[in-house]
């Protein structure tokens, strides 16, 4: 079953904060975050394990709360460049190994 | 990091026929994954290609529909068989990093069918 993000849109200024949230209905073993700019692959940001793991580089960061089955995206003091769509990508583990259900996707618009 | 080459990048296609896309990794994976992302949507998982066995697929995708071949541990196709105008969409390949679980996307085929 697909993980559910929220919001689905966030306008922001720049240097402004953003938080995007993704939620699954089923035991996580890891969850991955995306971003996806127009005509574009994705290209990863991080991975996060369950262990209630927080990760970050640079200005972006992500917390996996594994009892809840949800992870956060923290986006501070937002850049032009950090528009695109963000998607999470969910792993259940065992035999799904490796693959990832996708979430449906936060498009993200920075503006000057 | 992997990179991954996917051919061709995009093509125009006429309803019933086929169009096999390839996909080269510049080293050697266990697992290949085609997904299929529709107009203003996500990403959706076709199918798990291993090296040397049938292809895994996922819910809802045949493997008449979308023949997989994967001959050896650097390359793949994917064909998308009698096209409808549904399957236009973007298909990508990725590739896993065993060590860190980072997903490699190629740059995706853009299919059009008319």
């Amino acid at each position: 079953q697909q993980p559910v993000q929220s919001p689905q849109a966030v306008i922001l200024r720049e240097g402004e904060d953003a938080v995007i949230n993704c939620s699954s209905s089923k035991a996580l073993y890891s969850v991955h975050w995306y971003r996806q700019k127009h005509g574009e692959a994705p290209i990863f940001l991080m991975i996060l394990l369950k262990g209630g793991e927080q990760k970050g580089h640079d200005k972006i960061s992500a917390s996996f709360n594994e009892k809840k089955q949800q992870s956060s995206l923290y986006l501070t003091a937002s850049q032009l460049s950090y528009s695109g769509t963000y998607f999470c990508g969910t792993e259940t583990g065992g035999t799904s190994y490796g693959k990832l259900t996708f979430g449906q996707g936060t498009i993200l618009t920075v503006h000057p | 990091s992997a990179v991954i080459s996917q051919k061709p990048s995009r093509d125009i296609c006429q309803r019933g026929t086929s169009l096999t896309i390839q996909c080269q990794v510049d080293s050697q994976v266990t697992m290949m994954f085609w997904y299929r992302q529709q107009p203003g949507q996500s990403l959706t998982l076709i199918a798990t290609a291993n090296q040397g066995s049938e292809a895994t697929y996922e819910s809802g995708f045949v493997i008449d529909k979308f023949p997989i071949s994967r001959p050896n541990l650097t390359f793949s196709t994917l064909t998308v068989s009698n096209l409808s105008p549904e399957d236009s969409s973007i298909y990508l390949c990725s590739v896993e990093d065993r060590a860190t679980g980072e997903l490699f996307f190629g740059e995706g085929s853009r299919l059009t069918v008319l």
